[in-house]
């Protein structure tokens, strides 16, 4: 999703759902793509990543998907939980090797309705 | 699972003063750290690319003489904020990328530090 000035885009859904969170990104050189998720205060906690050459990978009840054509991430979340309820953000690897750093997404502030 | 801590996890400083913050890898050894900064709201933005024993990599638009950075161990990175000002309050985090096979651990991995709360006054 796209997020403008100091609104994060939000997704709100009931536990027990599916969520998808939506990440675009810019670079089409970027290599491998990580989910992160950020609780309030906190540092950002790995997820998922994957790499250029996949398009879709599965954790335990995450999936990523990714469409180099469009440059689209997407995470899937199995059956949402409270304990979901966060900021996720995805990042891009820019650079080749050991030598990269990370690039993040704007970020999507997900809601877990009991 | 890989483990690095910083401190402190908040402080309050009046403007005109330095502040340090301290990134510390405690399980692995970590030859490059790196800095961002994370306005509310809003996405993390990476400052600095600290590596042990040489100078710090700053991003485009981060002043090098206002965020001073010293990787003086593989274990610790330190970022000082000098003559801090309100638009300096910020949550900074770092993340550690362990030095290639240590521990067993993928030199290709970043592992995020707490973060620190930083309020200018």
């Amino acid at each position: 999703g796209e997020s403008v000035g100091l609104h994060l885009p939000t997704l709100s859904v009931q536990e027990g759902d599916n969520s998808i969170i939506n990440c675009a990104y810019s670079n089409s050189a970027s290599d491998y793509f990580i989910w992160y998720k950020q609780e309030s205060g906190k540092g950002p906690q790995f997820i998922i990543d994957i790499r250029s050459n996949m398009d879709k990978r599965q954790g335990q009840r995450v999936t990523v998907l990714l469409n180099k054509t469009v440059k689209h991430l997407s995470l899937q979340i199995a059956a949402t939980q409270p304990g979901d309820s966060a900021v996720y953000f995805c990042a891009e690897r820019r650079g080749g090797g050991s030598n990269y750093k990370l690039t993040f997404g704007k970020g999507t502030l997900l809601t877990v309705n009991p | 699972g890989a483990v690095v801590s910083q401190h402190p996890s908040w402080v309050i400083c009046k403007s005109g003063t330095s502040v340090k913050i301290e990134c510390r890898s405690l399980d692995f050894q970590a030859t490059t750290m790196f800095w961002y900064r994370q306005f509310p709201k809003q996405s993390l933005m990476l400052m600095a690319t600290s590596n042990e024993g040489s100078k710090a990599t700053y991003e485009q638009g981060v002043e090098k003489d206002k965020f001073l950075i010293n990787h003086a161990s593989l274990t610790l990175s330190t970022l000082t904020v000098t003559s801090a000002h309100p638009e300096d309050s910020s949550f900074y985090i770092c993340s550690a990328r362990p030095t290639g096979g240590a521990g067993g651990r993928s030199s290709y991995e970043q592992y995020f530090g707490p973060g620190t709360r930083l309020t200018v006054t």
